[in-house]
């Protein structure tokens, strides 16, 4: 099946304790984003990887960074997580190739910084 | 960068009649229009798009409008049923190589049985 996985689905962590958000897509994707949705703010993205090494800064990259070592996996990595972090994460892929190709999204990662 | 805005915020509609969600973008180069439905604790998935060379296009109950001069679009959903209750967001990509996605801040739907 088609899809994009997200690990973990739900995470609570302390202030400055550094985390690993994983996702995964096997379509052959070559584009793949993430994605923090806030209330009232809809989704806004953090980051984005063109295809492998390739990776840019999307509108809310602050205190987030990925890699992208293979076309596969797409982590999103917190050194020193905030308080304000705490948001619903998606990560996102589809083909680079079609400029119309819809974006597939994961499940989704509640995280809660306290 | 490219920005859209979207409203209303909240819609709420009684079974059976229509609801429409407008937003508008910055951007004139931006050339294709995803509407993505988000149901409660899930994930968004797309619904209908436009691509810049088409004034509207129809699925079924569904309908996307673009207007190009003015840089809005419309979602219509006609004859709506308690299962389209949800969270709405349009989004507009523009040309250039990133190809950014950019989505508006989101139509909570509620249809009124």
């Amino acid at each position: 099946e088609a899809q994009v996985t997200q690990n973990p689905r739900y995470l609570i962590t302390v202030t400055g304790k550094k985390l690993t958000v994983t996702c995964s897509q096997n379509m052959n994707h070559e584009y793949m984003s993430w994605y923090r949705q806030d209330p009232g703010l809809g989704l806004r993205q953090i980051y984005y990887s063109m295809n492998v090494e390739v990776t840019d800064k999307g509108d809310v990259p602050e205190g987030y960074k990925v890699s992208r070592k293979e076309k596969r996996n797409f982590p999103l990595i917190l050194e020193s997580p905030s308080p304000n972090q705490t948001s619903l994460y998606f990560c996102a892929s589809s083909l680079w190739s079609e400029v119309n190709s819809p974006l597939h999204f994961g499940n989704g990662t509640r995280l809660t910084v306290t | 960068g490219e920005n859209v805005e979207q409203h209303p915020s909240t819609l709420s509609v009684q079974e059976g009649d229509s609801a429409v969600i407008k937003c508008t973008y910055s951007d004139s180069a931006s050339n294709y229009f995803p509407w993505y439905k988000q149901e409660l604790g899930k994930r968004p998935q797309l619904i209908i798009d436009i691509r810049s060379n088409v004034g509207e296009k129809k699925d079924q109950r569904i309908a996307v409008t673009l207007n190009k001069t003015a840089k809005h679009f419309s979602l219509h959903i006609t004859e709506t049923q308690p299962e389209d209750s949800a969270v709405y967001f349009c989004a507009a990509i523009g040309p250039g190589s990133a190809r950014q996605l950019t989505f508006g801040s989101g139509t909570q739907l509620t249809v009124l049985p």
